[in-house]
């Protein structure tokens, strides 16, 4: 299995612009998490989604972040317009049901300017 | 809520042993550990439970009290490669798969 997929590894936007993260979880996992990494908050939770549907957005920080799962397969984090201080590690994750151990994806260091 | 780790930081010797904590005011649903060396993912290394759990692999084992809201990382014997940062992540009764993660242990293993 090639473990969940990320891209793109590395982005540089310039602030106002949106930026789409993408992510691919292992196949016949039901859950998907996307997860935001900083040395001054750590690992934090954005959203989760059980079966493609959301159930948790309330690490969301504002409305200019967005994310969809539109099938089993496919997620993406939204920025729009994205900001300086959105610049972090961003982390998509995955498990095989609900209660299970998250295999996450190598990351998205996203580098606003 | 998050829960606490401890200690933040410890350097060992390589063959020395170390326990990281992990502990929560309210009782758990599961406690997960992770270990991510810099510049890579969170790597999962194992879930407890079940109150007075313990569980392990090769020389890397935890446990979790009996009240549900304290587990422990044990490293044996360590070796180089254990060094990075060890997470715990909690989920409580209502949290769903909701995990919150500690602010991690920084472990360093020098030769």
């Amino acid at each position: 299995d090639a473990g969940v997929i990320q891209s793109p590894r590395h982005e540089v936007t310039e602030m106002g612009q949106e930026v789409t993260l993408r992510c691919k979880p292992i196949s016949g996992h039901n859950s998907l998490f996307w997860y935001r990494q900083t040395m001054m908050r750590g690992l934090e939770l954005l959203i989760y989604f059980n079966n493609n549907v959301p159930i948790d957005d309330s690490g969301m920080p504002e409305d200019r972040f967005s994310a969809k799962m539109p099938n089993a397969s496919f997620s993406t984090l939204k920025i729009q317009p994205s900001e300086p201080r959105d610049s972090a590690v961003y982390f998509c994750a995955s498990s095989l049901f609900e209660r299970g151990g998250y295999t996450f994806g190598s990351g998205t260091r996203l580098t606003v300017v | 809520q998050q829960p606490v780790q401890s200690p933040q930081a410890v350097i060992l010797r390589e063959g020395e042993d170390a326990v990281i904590n992990c502990s929560s005011s309210k009782a758990l649903y599961s406690v997960h550990w992770y270990r991510q060396k810099h510049g890579e993912a969170p790597v999962f290394l194992m879930i407890l439970l079940k109150g007075g759990e313990q569980k392990g692999h090769d020389k890397i084992s935890a446990s979790f009290n009996e009240k549900k809201q304290q587990s422990s990382l044990y490293l044996t014997a360590s070796q180089l490669s254990y060094s990075g940062t060890y997470f715990c992540g909690t989920e409580n009764e209502t949290s769903g798969s909701r995990l919150t993660f500690g602010e991690g242990t920084q472990l360093t293993v020098n030769p």
